[in-house]
């Protein structure tokens, strides 16, 4: 699977829209983006994956380019409970049910 | 409805001792993961079960850690004889085991330490 580059750190005021970028530049053809955050003290949770075409559900939207070399996730609107670190990960679609390879990811603090 | 649930939520033992921890994933999924997260690292992929097929144990990091899956659902990660560097929060994951995009769900995870 390609590797990803984020951001170690990021701040984010309450309300306002946190945008996480992820590097993926030897993204392949048959790659999926993921998006997964770990609150502290809890397990990953999913947020939001995509392939070519940009991605919307109620959690967030993924903004992926057209060179698939980069994509964003957006939280419209950040509150205090989306403090957490956010893994951006890419998957082989023929990869199967193969278990998930966290990076570093961002951890995104937000601000009252 | 019910997540993955995991037990003990914490577990203090001893170096030597042994220790399993368990996993009830959700009803239903056919695959189980198990990752572990030390203090200060990111997730480490341990073994995971897909059916009934053989699971993947290239993730385990020595002969000390097995981990069963009992009909096909519930799975008990084993400690033998453990070291202070086994200290981490051990997490379970499963998804359906149907398409390869299938999302994985976490458990809230055990947090070992071994004194």
């Amino acid at each position: 699977d390609a590797k990803t580059t984020q951001p170690t750190s990021m701040d984010c005021a309450e309300g306002r829209a946190a945008n996480l970028p992820c590097n993926h530049s030897t993204i392949s053809g048959n790659e999926y983006v993921y998006w997964y955050r770990q609150i502290h003290s809890q397990g990953p949770q999913y947020i939001i994956h995509g392939l070519k075409n940009n991605e919307t559900n109620e959690m967030a939207s993924l903004i992926i380019t057209e060179d698939r070399k980069s994509s964003t996730l957006i939280l419209p609107h950040a509150t205090l409970r989306d403090t957490a670190v956010y893994y951006c990960i890419v998957r082989s679609w023929g990869s199967g049910n193969t278990p998930l390879v966290f990076g570093k990811g961002t951890r995104l603090s937000v601000i009252a | 409805g019910a997540g993955v649930s995991q037990s003990p939520s914490n577990k203090v033992t001893e170096k030597g001792k042994d220790v399993e921890l368990r996993c009830d994933p959700i009803s239903g999924h056919t695959a189980l993961y198990w990752y572990r997260q030390s203090l200060g690292q990111g997730l480490e992929f341990l073994i995971y079960f897909q059916g009934n097929s053989a699971p993947d144990k290239s993730g385990l990091p020595s002969d000390r850690f097995s981990a069963e899956r009992t009909g096909g659902s519930v799975s008990t990660l084993t400690i033998q004889r453990t070291q202070q560097e086994d200290s981490a929060v051990y997490l379970c994951a499963s998804s359906l085991g149907v398409s390869s995009t299938d999302t994985q769900y976490f458990g809230p995870g055990t947090r070992l330490t071994v004194l």
